[in-house]
């Protein structure tokens, strides 16, 4: 069974500086996806970036950008230059066949003003 | 393009009763999915709907059941409601397509007493 693993249940950074949310993740497939989601306290999920496994390029969205390692199969976000609406839960999730996203347990980020 | 939108935000039942709850997708998508969020369980996939068949389901028990119209709109059915049901029950549509992202709604808050 795949299973996704967030080792780091809080993380606090200053604003405008940098941090990197760890992901970790389990699966014997070759083909599958990886996203990060945010979760502020309203609760609505918000779609931050999606990598596909195929493609060697870690993806880019503005601020915030990953690193893939297919091999290792981890999945960390890296946001810079943090900002006080970053201040969420994200999650890491990942899917293969079907539409079923596994979920990490999730990490509570904290920004300092 | 409006959001996901789920109905009803907010809901209070006793052990014992049913709950129904609803999910309009993003207008073109024809897959919806559900998911619970529980603080002790985290996010676990409960099915997916395509096409008004169910393609996908998790590890729930069988009071937990969908049904999706040919216009998309999902609705999900819990019956015979326990106090461990009290979660946060998201659902989130996409096109259907294989690794597609997923877009979430607000969520609706069942609480069970």
């Amino acid at each position: 069974a795949q299973t996704v693993t967030q080792s780091q249940p809080e993380m606090s950074v200053q604003e405008a500086e940098t941090v990197t949310l760890s992901c970790t993740y389990d699966t014997s497939e070759s083909d599958y996806y990886l996203f990060w989601y945010k979760q502020p306290p309203s609760r609505q999920m918000i779609l931050v970036i999606r990598q596909e496994a195929y493609k060697q390029q870690n993806a880019t969205e503005n601020r915030f950008s990953v690193n893939f390692q297919k091999a290792a199969k981890s999945f960390s976000l890296k946001i810079s230059d943090s900002q006080l609406g970053d201040a969420a839960m994200y999650f890491c999730a990942y899917r293969a066949y079907g539409n079923k996203l596994v979920f990490g347990a999730g990490t509570i980020l904290r920004v300092k003003s | 393009k409006a959001g996901v939108t789920q109905t009803p935000r907010y809901l209070i039942k006793t052990r014992g009763q049913q709950v129904t709850l609803s999910c309009s997708p993003i207008s073109g998508h024809r897959s919806v999915s559900w998911y619970q969020q529980t603080p002790g369980q985290g996010l676990q996939f409960l099915f997916e709907y395509f096409s008004e068949t169910q393609r996908n389901k998790g590890n729930f028990p069988g009071r937990f059941s969908g049904r999706q119209f040919s216009n998309s709109r999902s609705e999900m059915n819990v019956s015979t409601l326990e106090l461990g049901d009290s979660a946060l029950y998201l659902c989130a549509s996409s096109l259907g397509r294989r690794g597609e992202t997923q877009y979430f709604g607000p969520g609706t808050r069942l609480l069970v007493l």
